[in-house]
């Protein structure tokens, strides 16, 4: 079925770091969702995408859609700890198939 | 911003118990919602997708008659895990899509049941 491939699975930074992390698939999607997730609580939409090639921020975040449609990054400019969390991509297809795939997530830690 | 709750937030209940959990849109509605499954550390498992007025389409491997799921307005879709056992222990989330602007409107999603079976 389809798939998103995202890493890093995890990463360990310290407090201050920027950090990147990307999804690609082999599959079109026409828009990408970026999402984060605490511990015990659903994911909270972050960032969504809508058109190839679109750089959209939200404080410091930052995402873009790939040009090919295939792929998307996430970046998080200065860590603090309240970034920890486990971020989330997900894709929507071209053929307006309702279900979203997500990728399976990347998990932040920050250390002291 | 759109808001999804969902409650409870916890359940620990006996085994043969049967669990309802609800799905509510506070501010928009929603045609679509969706029911997911997360085990520790895993992703997202797409259950269900619950249509307003009409049957849920389920996943393969997700049995109907052990996961009902009602949608009966534009803000509420109800699942209910019929004669829980320990093996449905899980975090049960659900996501509900705006109904205005088509289908590549973003899923907001509940803060999730933790639901323990003994």
């Amino acid at each position: 079925g389809q798939q998103l491939n995202q890493s890093p699975q995890s990463m360990f930074i310290q407090e201050g770091e920027d950090v990147s992390m990307n999804c690609t698939s082999s599959s079109i999607f026409n828009t990408w969702l970026w999402y984060k997730q605490d511990p015990g609580e659903g994911p909270v939409l972050l960032i969504a995408l809508y058109k190839a090639g679109e750089l959209t921020s939200n404080g410091r975040l930052t995402a873009q859609f790939g040009i090919t449609r295939k792929d998307s990054f996430l970046n998080i400019s200065a860590s603090i700890p309240s970034d920890v969390g486990i971020y989330f991509c997900a894709g929507l297809k071209m053929n307006r198939d309702d279900k979203i795939i997500f990728g399976k997530g990347t998990r932040l830690h920050i250390l002291p | 911003g759109a808001v999804v709750s969902q409650h409870p937030s916890r359940v620990i209940c006996k085994s043969g118990t049967s669990v309802k959990i609800e799905c509510r849109s506070l501010d928009f509605q929603a045609t679509t919602m969706f029911w997911y499954r997360q085990f520790p550390k895993k992703s997202l498992m797409l259950m269900a997708t619950s249509n307003e007025g009409s049957k849920a389409t389920y996943e393969q491997g997700v049995e109907k008659d052990k996961f009902l799921i009602n949608h009966a307005s534009l803000t509420l879709s109800t699942l209910t895990v019929t004669s829980a056992h320990p093996e449905d222990s899980s975090f049960y989330i659900c996501s509900a899509r705006a109904h205005e602007g088509g289908g590549n409107q973003p899923q907001h999603f509940g803060d999730g049941t933790r639901l323990s079976i003994l």
